[in-house]
């Protein structure tokens, strides 16, 4: 499979915990994108990288959170000190070009206690 | 503020008619960029199609069309032969501008398509 994969599907924590999800984008795509969808809600963007470099971060990152992509590979989304409202589904895309095609994988569930 | 609308929590369609899921989008750029995608219980986004706002024919990706009425800033997705693989969430989003020629997409709160045998 040579698809956008993520890891783990699904993480069940307790509040205050840290938790770290994965993203391997699809292996010649220069662009990842971090989105955050909440129950019944469409997905908000959180986080954009161009090869390592990330580029916007958005207001929903509070200091809690941090994204990294070394080496311009795969990402790791840290959520530090999780709180209920962290409880949601992360997605993570990439994309080729500036402007193409997102390929999102198929998320990460996140549930905080 | 950009802002995109879908008005319809749920939609129920016999399988192989036609059925469109409606999109209204506000933004007062010129350029923009407007996407379909679904989303099916596994939980993965999948791109269904993609008109820009200088686009002057409507995009159409085998089964789906987009109908891009851009006075009224209306972007409603058209399923002919609807089939029963086509349950699932669908989510209509505008590229947000400027965004430095990547993707940031801003999406409306979906629409959950039914499709009956």
């Amino acid at each position: 499979d040579t698809g956008v994969s993520q890891d783990p599907r699904h993480k069940i924590t307790k509040r205050g915990q840290n938790v770290t999800f994965r993203c391997d984008p699809i292996s010649e795509h220069n662009r990842l994108y971090w989105y955050r969808q909440t129950l019944g809600q469409g997905p908000e963007f959180l986080t954009y990288f161009q090869n390592e470099a990330q580029l916007e971060k958005s207001r929903l990152l509070s200091d809690r959170f941090s994204a990294e992509r070394p080496k311009g590979s795969f990402s790791t989304l840290e959520i530090q000190r999780t709180e209920q409202g962290d409880s949601a589904m992360y997605l993570c895309a990439s994309s080729a070009g500036g402007t193409g095609e997102l390929f999102f994988g198929e998320g990460s569930r996140l549930t905080v206690l | 503020a950009q802002k995109i609308t879908q008005t319809q929590p749920g939609m129920f369609v016999q399988e192989k008619e036609a059925v469109t899921l409606d999109c209204t989008y506000d933004t007062s750029d010129q350029s923009y960029g407007l996407f379909w995608y679904k989303q099916p219980s596994s939980g993965e986004m999948i791109f269904l199609i993609y008109q820009g706002s200088y686009d002057e024919q409507n995009a159409t990706e085998g089964r789906y069309s987009l109908n891009f009425q851009k006075a009224r800033k209306s972007a409603n997705l058209v399923i002919s032969a609807s089939q029963l693989g086509d349950s699932a969430m669908y989510f209509c989003a505008m590229r947000e501008p400027p965004s430095g020629g990547y993707n940031k997409l801003i999406f409306g709160a979906g629409t959950r398509l039914a499709v009956h045998p």
